[in-house]
């Protein structure tokens, strides 16, 4: 079973600290790895994907991978209140299943 | 482009009827995905159609049929519903890429009796 961690939460932050979400994963050889916000009531949306070791940096949002590690991390920046969401951690997983393996989320709270 | 769309968005079923959820993207993807999502257990993957005319069963797809009745529709079938099918039921598609990037619709709130 190829497994997608992330811890739960609520991880809670106030406005404008930089809110730092984690995800590991079990597959030593998945390809690409993706983070989706969900709001409450709402379905989850693609807000950053990563396939290379480093970071990416997408406006106050910067996604982080260690393959070495197994982990991927999702930065926010200037957390605002509209941030407060889930954050699903999704990692496309080895041996040629493009379908992606989804953790459990985070839940992220910005306290004005 | 409406992107992915789902109806109905709420339903209320008594155990043992059945119902059929509707999927429709219009983005010219050629997978399509059904996942439920129950509160501490994440999405599930329930049936996937990796293109048009094929379909495969993923992780949870016991009580569940599902039809691609062409490129853009992907419909979910309950046959006659249980209590444990309470859920929101979420469809996806997306390209069938290395990337693999997932677009969602809205999501139908099932509650069955």
């Amino acid at each position: 079973q190829k497994e997608v961690e992330q811890n739960s939460g609520p991880l809670s932050v106030p406005e404008g600290a930089i809110a730092s979400l984690n995800c590991t994963y079990s597959d030593r050889g998945s390809q690409s790895f993706f983070w989706y916000r969900q709001y409450s009531g709402k379905s989850p949306e693609l807000i950053m994907s990563i396939y290379s070791n480093g970071d990416k940096e997408d406006g106050r949002f910067t996604a982080q991978l260690n393959k070495a590690s197994q982990y991927v991390s999702l930065l926010i920046r200037d957390s605002q209140p509209s941030d407060s969401a889930t954050y699903l951690c999704a990692v496309r997983p080895s041996g040629g299943s493009y379908i992606p393996t989804f953790g459990r989320g985070t839940s992220l709270i910005v306290h004005p | 482009n409406a992107g992915v769309t789902q109806t109905p968005k709420f339903q209320v079923l008594k155990t043992g009827q059945s119902m059929t959820l509707q999927c429709a993207q219009d983005m010219n993807h050629n997978s399509m995905y059904w996942y439920r999502q129950d509160p501490g257990m994440g999405l599930r993957l329930i049936y996937y159609s990796a293109s048009e005319g094929t379909t495969d069963k993923g992780e949870v797809p016991n009580g569940y049929n599902v039809s691609r009745l062409n490129k853009r529709e992907f419909s979910l079938r309950l046959e006659s519903a249980a209590p444990s099918q309470t859920s929101v039921y979420f469809c996806a598609s997306s390209e069938e890429t290395d990337n693999n990037e997932q677009f969602f619709g809205p999501g139908t709130r099932l509650t069955v009796l």
